[in-house]
């Protein structure tokens, strides 16, 4: 198995700009999370879907944020207009079940806002 | 509600020592207890998974830990430390009504 996927793994932008993060999750899994990891707040959940369905999105810092899962093997994480305190490395992750069964990270995504 | 507490935010060990790295929870459920480990620009990589099948979990690496309801503990041992365990360690709980706690992480730092 290839495991959970993400791209880009690196992504540069400015200010302002529009970051699109995405996620692949393993195969026949029902979960996928996405995460926030940073020096000063540790690893934050930001959302989770259940069979494509977002289903705890308290986590989402503000309106520029947005995540969508159309489909089973598919999902984005929008940041609109980004800003240089979104810096971070941003991981997704899937599990068979749900929530609290055993999740499978991606490698992540190191965001840097200029 | 649930909580986990890695008592120790770096730990540093001999390379050829044991390593002990020490978590206690709170879970008003029976919890699910997990060990994750993430090595720099990398990852978290599962280590071992309590589900109350038996209270000593093995682990990839020889890395073991044991569930002890009493003292609300599920502390990761290894007998032996080797320079490529240098990496952070996560402790996190889960239940069936709850999604995933992390712990804030504790770095293992192996020296010669």
């Amino acid at each position: 198995d290839a495991g959970v996927i993400q791209s880009p793994r690196h992504e540069v932008t400015e200010m302002g700009q529009e970051v699109t993060l995405r996620c692949k999750p393993i195969s026949g899994h029902n979960s996928l999370f996405w995460y926030r990891q940073t020096m000063m707040r540790g690893l934050e959940l930001l959302i989770y879907f259940n069979n494509n369905v977002p289903i705890d999105d308290s986590g989402m810092p503000e309106d520029r944020f947005s995540a969508k899962m159309p489909n089973a093997s598919f999902s984005t994480l929008k940041i609109q207009p980004s800003e240089p305190r979104d810096s971070a490395v941003y991981f997704c992750a899937s599990s068979l079940g749900g929530a609290a069964d055993t999740q499978y990270f991606g490698p992540g995504t190191r965001l840097t806002v200029l | 509600a649930q909580s986990v507490t890695q008592l120790d935010s770096h730990v540093s060990v001999s390379e050829g020592t044991p390593v002990l790295l020490r978590c206690n929870y709170s879970s008003s459920y029976s919890p699910s207890l997990f060990w994750y480990v993430q090595h720099p620009n990398k990852g978290l990589q599962l280590l071992l998974k309590y589900t109350s099948a038996a209270t000593l979990v093995k682990g990839i690496n020889g890395f073991e830990a044991e569930f002890k309801k009493s003292e609300t503990s599920f502390h990761l041992t290894k007998p032996s430390a080797h320079m490529s365990d240098a990496a952070e360690y996560f402790c996190v709980v889960g239940n069936t009504a709850s999604k995933l706690t992390f712990g804030t992480g504790t770095r293992l730092q192996v020296t010669l």
